[in-house]
């Protein structure tokens, strides 16, 4: 299997851009998370869905962040506007909710540099 | 809430050297226990894992054992290689069934030759 394809692997963006990260999850799982790592705050869910649903959003900073699951092989995560602070590591990761042993399979991740 | 809590690193130690990282927990019920470890410019992965109390997982010579009297999740090595450098991460399955992961901030181990 591939594992879980991120893309972009490096995104340089201007303090005010629309930013769009985009997810592939492993094929077969239902289940996909959206992770933010910095050195401050470590890292920190934002949203997860399962089956395409967002079930708990509670991670996601403010109204510019938002994420879609359009289907079940597909997820973006998009800031708008982009500021500085956003600059970190964005990971998906996914899993099989079905086996119920609750591992998560993570992407190499996307760097985000806002300037 | 569940939380993790890991000891403060950076641990750096020489080759063949014994590891152990310390990892406690608080929580309801019963979670499941991981380490996950991230090497450079990379995601995480998934170590080990034990989903009861007395379970050990093991993996690449790296040993856990969930230990619900005590509410730890210790990792340990027996003999380290310059490869295991890397930050490490216990973490739990949140209450009541959530497929949500509760992380603890990571542990940075630098193995040197």
């Amino acid at each position: 299997d591939a594992g879980v394809i991120q893309s972009p692997r490096h995104e340089v963006t201007e303090m005010g851009q629309e930013v769009t990260l985009r997810c592939k999850p492993i094929s077969g799982h239902n289940s996909l998370f959206w992770y933010r790592q910095t050195m401050m705050r470590g890292l920190e869910l934002l949203i997860y869905f399962n089956n395409n649903v967002p079930i708990d959003d509670s991670g996601m900073p403010e109204d510019r962040f938002s994420a879609k699951m359009p289907n079940a092989s597909f997820s973006t995560l998009k800031i708008q506007p982009s500021e500085p602070r956003d600059s970190a590591v964005y990971f998906c990761a996914s899993s099989n909710r079905g086996t119920r042993t609750y591992e998560q399979y993570f992407g190499p991740g996307t760097r985000l540099t806002v300037t | 809430g569940d939380s993790v809590t890991q000891m403060e690193g950076p641990v750096t130690l020489s080759e063949e050297a014994f590891l152990t990282i310390n990892c406690t927990y608080t929580a309801t019920g019963y979670p499941s226990l991981f380490w996950y470890v991230q090497y450079p410019g990379e995601g995480l992965q998934l170590l080990l894992k034990a989903t009861k109390a007395d379970d050990k997982g093991s993996n690449k010579g790296f040993e856990a054992t969930y230990r619900k009297e005590t509410t730890s999740f210790h990792l340990e090595k027996g003999s380290v290689q310059v490869s295991d450098s890397a930050v490490y991460f216990c973490a739990l399955t949140e209450k009541g069934g959530s497929e949500k992961l509760v992380f603890g901030k990571g542990t940075k181990l630098t193995v040197n030759p």
